[in-house]
């Protein structure tokens, strides 16, 4: 089965930095991309970042909010990927969603990790 | 970048139909995903290319397109589809969901 494993949420001041884990397993890690997706609590989904297979050259693209803030890489070897989030500012408090995508109907999510940003 | 709008909630009968829209000009030439969110759920992939219904996905849940808008229609609503339901598409480097709609099925 495909499993998502999300890790690394916590409480963070605000202007500072976070680094969330994906392990991954159940499926072709490294021939799928792999997203980051964020709600706020009670708001809807919003897009963080994504990045390609490594057959797509590993490109990456982030939403408007967090572009130049944050970073998305992957470990193909190890199954994970990672956001690294710094500059923090409270609007960032959100459930951070790994969520993963193929062609067609392959589209699995985690169940989340926890962002806080305290002023 | 783009956008895509859905009403922010809907509400139907048990057993009845409804649909809920979702408006983007990206949608002209790029297809719709649509996911369901249960409370306290991670959200889960309810249609993909604006209508296909992955396995497992019962038959009331349909898609359609026409222009810069995709449906979901829901034939028979049942009570446990009382959820969250996002419209979702990508371009280029860019991707958007909607704004979400609550479905009250009472």
């Amino acid at each position: 089965d495909v499993q998502l494993v999300e890790s690394g949420g916590g409480l963070a001041p605000r202007g500072g930095s976070l680094r969330l884990s994906c392990a991954a397993s159940g499926f072709n890690f490294s021939a799928s991309a792999i997203h980051w997706v964020r709600q706020a609590s009670g708001k809807g989904l919003e897009w963080v970042a994504r990045i390609t297979s490594e057959a797509n050259g590993h490109r990456t693209g982030f939403g408007k909010p967090t572009r130049g803030r944050f970073i998305i890489s992957r470990d193909d070897s190890k199954e994970m990927a990672f956001l690294q989030m710094d500059s923090l500012e409270i609007e960032d408090t959100a459930v951070y969603y790994c969520r993963t995508t193929e062609e067609n109907d392959f589209d699995y999510w985690g169940q989340g990790t926890l962002v806080t940003v305290s002023s | 970048s783009f956008e895509l709008t859905q009403p922010s909630s809907v509400s139907v009968s048990p057993g009845q139909t409804v649909s809920i829209t979702c408006s983007g000009d990206v949608l002209a030439k790029k297809y719709a995903r649509w996911f369901q969110q249960k409370a306290g759920q991670a959200p889960s992939l309810l249609l993909y290319k604006d209508a296909e219904r992955p396995s497992g996905i019962p038959e009331r849940f349909s898609g359609s397109s026409s222009g810069t808008t995709v449906t979901l229609t829901i034939r028979g609503a049942q009570v446990e589809d009382d959820a969250d339901y996002y419209c979702y598409s990508a371009a280029d480097n860019y991707q958007a969901f909607g704004g979400g709609t609550r479905l009250t099925v009472l």
